[in-house]
């Protein structure tokens, strides 16, 4: 099954360290999103990417989150500095283009002391 | 200082029974439907979707209905068994007049099933 690819999987940061999380999508799928959940929040929406074009990242905390896709098989999330709010857990998923399912990664569990 | 978790909805079930998860979408122009199911520590996993052109769906063991008259859709899962034991969250896309269409999770829906 073709799957979404997500690392780390877990990752423990100190406060004020920088954190960059990587995500492969399906080949193929021209879509690209990120989202956090938390406890508190449920999922949220941070950014998305079409054809590795930003779309819309008004979800991200603009002064420290930064998503990018330096090429269409690999998306990025980089927190910088970390604060221990930024604790969740962080999920690509990807799309094909036009109406249809997202197929989201295992995730990566961020935790910031 | 006290912390307020989000309050998911918990339906529990015996292994067996018939379930039922339902969800109210918001967006009349919504055309069509999701339902994932999140099992602890793993990403949101597609089940079933429906377009606005039906009433419903059926698949393996679960069935997708669709009532555009009052804004509701439904997952009925038979045979509940433990392994169905997850976070069940409805989504919707909210038409093609917002132009890109992002899908828009509700909540999500907790189902437990005892053995």
């Amino acid at each position: 099954d073709a799957r979404v690819t997500q690392t780390p999987r877990h990752k423990v940061t100190e406060m004020g360290q920088e954190v960059t999380m990587r995500c492969q999508p399906i080949l193929g799928h021209n879509t690209v999103f990120w989202y956090r959940q938390t406890m508190m929040q449920g999922l949220e929406l941070l950014a998305y990417f079409r054809n590795r074009a930003p779309l819309d990242d008004s979800g991200m905390p603009k002064d420290r989150f930064s998503a990018e896709m330096p090429d269409a098989t690999l998306a990025t999330l980089k927190i910088q500095p970390s604060e221990p709010r930024d604790s969740a857990v962080y999920f690509c998923a990807s799309a094909p283009a036009g109406v249809g399912g997202y197929t989201f990664g295992s995730g990566t569990r961020l935790t910031v002391v | 200082g006290e912390s307020v978790g989000l309050h998911l909805p918990t339906l529990s079930v015996q292994e067996g029974d018939n379930s039922i998860i339902n969800c109210a979408y918001s967006n009349s122009a919504s055309d069509y439907f999701i339902w994932y199911k999140q099992e602890s520590g793993k990403g949101p996993q597609f089940i079933i979707d429906i377009r606005s052109n039906m009433d419903k769906r059926q698949g393996q063991r679960v069935t997708v209905l669709l009532n555009k008259t009052v804004k509701h859709l439904s997952l009925q899962i038979a045979a509940t068994q433990p392994g169905d034991s997850a976070v069940y969250f409805c989504a919707e896309f909210p038409g093609r007049s917002t132009g890109f269409q992002k899908l828009v999770f509700g909540t999500g829906t907790r189902l437990l099933v005892s053995p």
